[in-house]
């Protein structure tokens, strides 16, 4: 079984939609959460960091279920930009052990 | 926020010949970095975990002595690919681990191998 698993979509949704993605990790002594962004032939950037209590920042809202050991990120109003994979990434065991999902690719058409 | 500059971002290289690529952290130490390949539409593959002053530590099926790492100082890593072949063809991108942060991994820019 995969650490981390992600739907890899692709997700095409018009532009103004809301779009949900979860991602499911095995290690439940994980211990930090992220949400990564990658265009195409780029490195990965930061999203957002996924806190227990739930985390929002504009339109990105970022949750995280410890007893169902996934993470979720909800893009509301998709715009065009939005267009990427999103990787999910697991800090699990110990400070440098990363685990990252295969990413969900989303296409937001206009 | 911190970056991390990755050199060269392409190169293009015979077959047999070594490549060296350059992971450098500019506005903080990085005692750990780690190095990932990725393949078209597929995830970033873990590589090797790369510790300052000490060796590295390889994923499975990763062979150390092709792929060799040298972390020398708190903002350097360099990857080597020895006599490189046609299949070592991919993207290569460190990240870093600044200390004193919760976990949160800064990238390189990548760099894109091609091996004719």
């Amino acid at each position: 079984r995969k650490e981390v698993e992600q739907d890899p979509g692709p997700f095409n949704v018009p532009e103004g939609a809301t779009v949900a993605f979860n991602c499911t990790y095995s290690n439940s002594a994980s211990q930090s959460f992220f949400w990564y962004r990658q265009d195409c032939r780029k490195e990965p950037k930061l999203l957002m960091s996924v806190y227990s209590s739930g985390n929002e920042d504009g339109r990105f809202t970022a949750q995280l279920n410890r007893a169902s050991q996934y993470i979720s990120l909800l893009i509301r109003d998709s715009k065009l930009s939005d267009s990427a994979t999103y990787l999910c990434v697991v800090n699990a065991y110990n400070f440098n052990k990363f685990y990252f999902g295969s990413g969900t690719k989303l296409n937001v058409k206009p | 926020g911190a970056v991390v500059s990755q050199h060269p971002s392409w190169v293009i290289c015979k077959s047999g010949t070594s490549v060296k690529i350059e992971c450098r952290s500019l506005d903080f130490q990085a005692t750990t970095m780690f190095w990932y390949r990725q393949f078209p539409k597929q995830s970033l593959m873990l590589m090797a975990t790369s510790n300052e002053g000490s060796k590295a530590t390889y994923e499975q099926g990763v062979e150390k002595d092709k792929f060799l790492i040298n972390h020398a100082s708190l903002t350097l890593s360099t990857l080597t690919v020895t006599s490189a072949h046609p299949e070592d063809s991919s993207f290569y991108i460190c990240s870093a681990l600044a200390g004193g942060r919760t976990g949160e991994l800064f990238f390189g820019e990548g760099s894109r191998l091609t091996v004719l």
